[in-house]
């Protein structure tokens, strides 16, 4: 249990144009996911914490007019990079928290990541 | 000084030895740890999570925690050259969903 996963796991863009990544938990509802970047040999950092049917909140130094995060259903969020430049290309991951059911709820059970190169 | 410090490692040991992986944390009110491992280009797995002092087993892992000395350990027995991976521990604020992640500590088993 407790799968989430990522689309595309892999994407080249040209600078200048946007990407659209997706995170999906696929046997459990999510009432929060979030959003990392990760560079190579680093830790995660967090970008931004979203809740289905509200706006994202951001961290400290993430532009929101660049990060375009949607969080449509319990199940579904997505990370948009608008006008990518070569200094975004890095790790993207996602993850989900469980709802509370039998778990603590501060579990967070993380996608596969989705690794972009902006050329 | 960092919320979380981890020491980055690489950490090699051979196979079957006992590994002791380590984060310290500054703040006292922060309540859940988790330990997760990443393999390289994968995201983190979650390995355990705990949220009291004393020690948590689940197989060849134990999760322990001191909230006195604000320390926290992982330690895996019988440890094989699957185990090759990045360690990294989370913790969370109080009152907060979100994770504060040390650097991270890679680990390195020889077969």
């Amino acid at each position: 249990g407790a799968v989430v996963s990522q689309h595309p796991s892999w994407v080249i863009c040209k600078s200048g144009t946007s990407v659209k990544i997706e995170c999906r938990s696929l046997d459990f509802q999510a009432t929060t996911m979030f959003w990392y970047r990760q560079f190579p040999k680093q830790s995660l950092m967090l970008m931004a914490t979203s809740n289905e049917g509200s706006k994202a909140t951001y961290e400290q130094g993430v532009e929101k007019d660049k990060f375009l995060i949607n969080h449509a259903s319990l199940t579904l969020s997505t990370l948009t990079v608008t006008s990518a430049h070569p200094e975004d290309s890095s790790f993207y991951i996602c993850s989900a928290r469980d709802l509370p059911s039998g778990s603590s709820g501060y579990e967070q059970y993380f996608g596969p990541g989705t690794r972009l190169t902006v050329t | 000084q960092k919320e979380v410090e981890q020491d980055p490692g690489p950490l090699s040991v051979p196979e079957g030895a006992i590994v002791s992986l380590n984060c310290t944390y500054s703040n006292s009110a922060f309540q859940y740890f988790m330990w997760y491992r990443q393999y390289s280009r994968k995201g983190p797995e979650l390995l355990m999570y705990t949220y009291s002092s004393g020690n948590k087993e689940d197989g060849r892992f134990t999760a322990q925690v001191d909230k006195s000395s604000k320390y926290i350990s992982l330690f895996i027995r019988d440890s094989q050259p699957s185990d090759s991976a990045t360690y990294l521990c989370a913790i969370t604020p109080s009152g907060t969903y979100k994770y504060i992640f040390g650097t991270g500590t890679r680990l390195k088993v020889l077969a």
